[in-house]
């Protein structure tokens, strides 16, 4: 399973962009890349998932460059609900997938 | 539309008692698991299954015990409880994985064991 890599915790103020950078070096070909945001006392939420360049949807943006060692999260203008911690994930996209949460990037909305 | 639901919400267990930890979907989901987060931690997989009757161990299977019998139920059993396995349950579904495809979670069982 692929090891991945990000920040502990980043600070950020409301209306601002967050971006959050997971590495990924031994990525294997089949791998999708998975985000997931978690709240105080409740279970993680899909945020989005990409296999490569650019994902986008109603939440967030995830950008994914060519050799795929790493990922960005961008969360655009962010509001004091974003306040939550964010998991990358890698895996396959088969059959018994088993996704391994790390620590996560804590993320802190300011007003 | 519930979801993934978790039964109990909370529970006190006493050292060597035993408990079921209840989840099940209504999404027809294939895939379900188990997994449990300490504190200030991620998430750890404890077990999972990928359709009725196929369970597998993930991370941390020592002290639990699954069963999946139908597609919809996947519930998670504590043996002998230890101090150790105080921590957040969480179940989670999937119909696949990939392509845009995550996991559901569920609200969670926080379990003391005193």
């Amino acid at each position: 399973l692929a090891k991945t890599t990000q920040p502990i915790s980043m600070d950020s103020y409301e209306g601002q962009e967050v971006n959050i950078t997971c590495s990924h070096n031994n990525i294997a070909t089949n791998d999708y890349i998975t985000w997931y945001q978690q709240f105080p006392s409740q279970g993680p939420r899909f945020i989005i998932q990409g296999y490569k360049t650019k994902v986008t949807n109603e939440v967030a943006s995830l950008f994914i460059p060519a050799d795929r060692k790493s990922s960005t999260l961008s969360l655009p203008r962010v509001s004091l609900s974003d306040t939550a911690v964010y998991y990358c994930l890698v895996g396959r996209g088969a059959a018994g997938n088993k996704l391994t949460f790390g620590g996560g990037t804590r993320v802190l909305v300011k007003p | 539309n519930a979801g993934v639901t978790q039964t109990p919400k909370f529970r006190i267990l006493k050292i060597g008692q035993s408990m079921t930890l209840q989840c099940a979907q209504d999404m027809n989901h294939n895939y379900m698991y188990w997994y449990r987060q300490d504190p200030g931690m991620g998430l750890k997989l404890i077990y999972y299954s990928v359709g009725a009757g196929i369970t597998d161990k993930g991370e941390v299977p020592n002290g639990y015990n699954v069963s999946r019998s139908t597609t919809e139920d996947f519930p998670l059993r504590l043996e002998l409880a230890a101090p150790s396995q105080t921590s957040v349950y969480f179940c989670a579904s999937s119909l696949r994985t990939g392509d845009g495809y995550g996991y559901t979670f569920g609200s969670g069982t926080r379990l003391t064991v005193v």
